[in-house]
């Protein structure tokens, strides 16, 4: 069964400054997909970033950013000019065939 | 109005009460999900159904059960609540394009359960 880990239960991060969330799966497959997805607050599950395994380049949406290792089965997700609106939940997820496989959560808290 | 709605927000319910959360969409999807929230836990597949008459047991089904009244409707029950159900519930929606092209699922904005 895939897995999904996030090491970091809580982060922090300054205002304006950058942090870098962890995350690492375990599969067996060639072909999958990659997300970052953010809880606020509201509860709503927000979709943040996604990654195509068979695409090298790593993905961009505004502030946030992915590194993708696929041979270290890695996929981090680096949220630059930090800003309050960030806090949140953060979750890793993995999409193999038909189904979502999530992490555990890091959650995020932003110091002004 | 919401692309998926889920009813309740809130629910406190006693030990041994039957309670059921009810989600509905209106995104046209085929595939319908339910998915429990734990603290450190993540979110966790309970059911699944991939068209009307498709119903699927997730990683954690036991003490939940399920029905898919109508491709827009999918609900969940608990037959005899008990603490340790206490969570957060979501609903997620999808279809088989959007699958196959690795996109992900649309959420509802979940039902806070406490059994006391």
């Amino acid at each position: 069964a895939q897995t999904v880990t996030q090491s970091q239960p809580e982060m922090s991060v300054q205002e304006a400054e950058t942090v870098t969330l962890s995350c690492t799966y375990d599969t067996s497959e060639s072909d999958y997909y990659l997300f970052w997805y953010k809880q606020p607050p509201s509860r709503q599950m927000i979709l943040v970033i996604r990654q195509e395994a068979y695409k090298q380049q790593n993905a961009t949406e505004n502030r946030f950013s992915v590194n993708f290792q696929k041979a270290a089965k890695s996929f981090s997700l680096k949220i630059s000019d930090s800003q309050l609106g960030d806090a949140a939940m953060y979750f890793c997820a993995y999409k193999g065939g038909n189904q979502f496989y999530f992490g555990t959560g890091t959650s995020l808290t932003v110091i002004p | 109005d919401a692309d998926v709605t889920q009813t309740p927000r809130n629910r406190i319910t006693k030990t041994g009460k039957r309670i059921m959360l009810e989600c509905s969409q209106t995104k046209g999807h085929d595939r319908m999900y339910w998915y429990r929230q734990d603290p450190g836990l993540g979110l966790r597949l309970i059911y699944y159904s991939f068209d009307v008459k498709d119903i699927n047991k997730g990683e954690i089904s036991d003490g939940y059960s399920v029905s898919r009244q109508a491709q827009a409707k999918f609900s969940l029950s608990l037959e005899s609540a008990i603490p340790n159900q206490t969570a957060l519930y979501f609903c997620a929606t999808s279809d088989f394009n959007r699958d196959r092209a690795g996109y992900g699922y649309t959420f509802g904005s979940g039902t806070r359960l406490t059994v006391v």
